[in-house]
């Protein structure tokens, strides 16, 4: 079963733009990651926020982390072609910290 | 270092085979993870290890589906008597684990084996 789910599932957008991503989830959770995968290879790891943070950010990279309404965003600013890949939020279970539930994940295309 | 490795990249077997697929996690990480991918969707988890021991097995399909980790370190997830809908990416991630630091569950993946069902 999904813990996470992505919204939208596709976002299409000119390079140079903003380019938001929303994760939704249903358990209490201990963290919460954000992982890319370019054109069906591995996955990499983007970004860990713990539930008691709100907001992290890496490079040109920002993430929210709303526990009330269990969900989380994911900002990219200043898109690159580059970025253009699948974006997936990942969950853990408060009660099994080490166990990880993947979304469906947002395909990002970034428009040259 | 290096990373998660897994082998064979690609694997073409027949219904009804038994098959491999192995997992090399990153040295000194004491969870490993086996999924399954399929296209356009996200990892869909079947089973983690910390040390030799299998935590959770939820995800594994059915019972033709297991998973060893004998000695804490090289991974081994078994598909008895394959079917067509097998066929997917499987993938293995290793994760520092728990008792280490915040990250202690960022899952490093491996390239995943391509496993084809005829």
């Amino acid at each position: 079963s999904q813990q996470g789910e992505e919204d939208p599932q596709a976002l299409s957008i000119q390079e140079g733009e903003n380019a938001t991503m929303n994760c939704s989830y249903k358990t209490s959770i201990n963290n919460l990651q954000w992982y890319r995968q370019n054109s069906g290879r591995g996955l990499v790891h983007l970004i860990l926020i713990r539930s008691n943070e709100r907001e992290k950010h890496s490079g040109r990279l920002r993430v929210t982390l709303d526990t009330s309404k269990k969900s989380s965003s994911l900002l990219i600013t200043a898109s690159r072609a580059a970025d253009t890949a699948s974006y997936f939020c990942a969950t853990d279970e408060y009660s099994s910290a080490s166990k990880i539930i993947f979304g469906s994940g947002t395909r990002l295309s970034i428009r040259p | 270092g290096a990373g998660v490795s897994q082998s064979p990249r690609y694997k073409v077997t027949k219904r009804g085979q038994d098959v491999a697929l192995r997992c090399d996690p990153i040295s000194g990480h004491v969870s490993l993870y086996w999924y399954r991918q399929a296209l356009g969707q996200g990892p869909e988890f079947l089973t983690y290890f910390n040390y030799e021991a299998q935590q959770d097995k939820s995800g594994l399909p059915n019972d033709r589906f297991s998973a060893e980790r004998p000695e804490g370190s090289i991974s081994t997830l078994t598909i008895q008597r394959t079917e067509q809908r097998d066929s997917a990416m499987y993938r293995c991630a290793s994760s520092p684990g728990p008792g280490t630091s915040g990250s202690y569950n960022e899952q490093f993946f491996g390239p995943g084996t391509r496993l084809t069902v005829l």
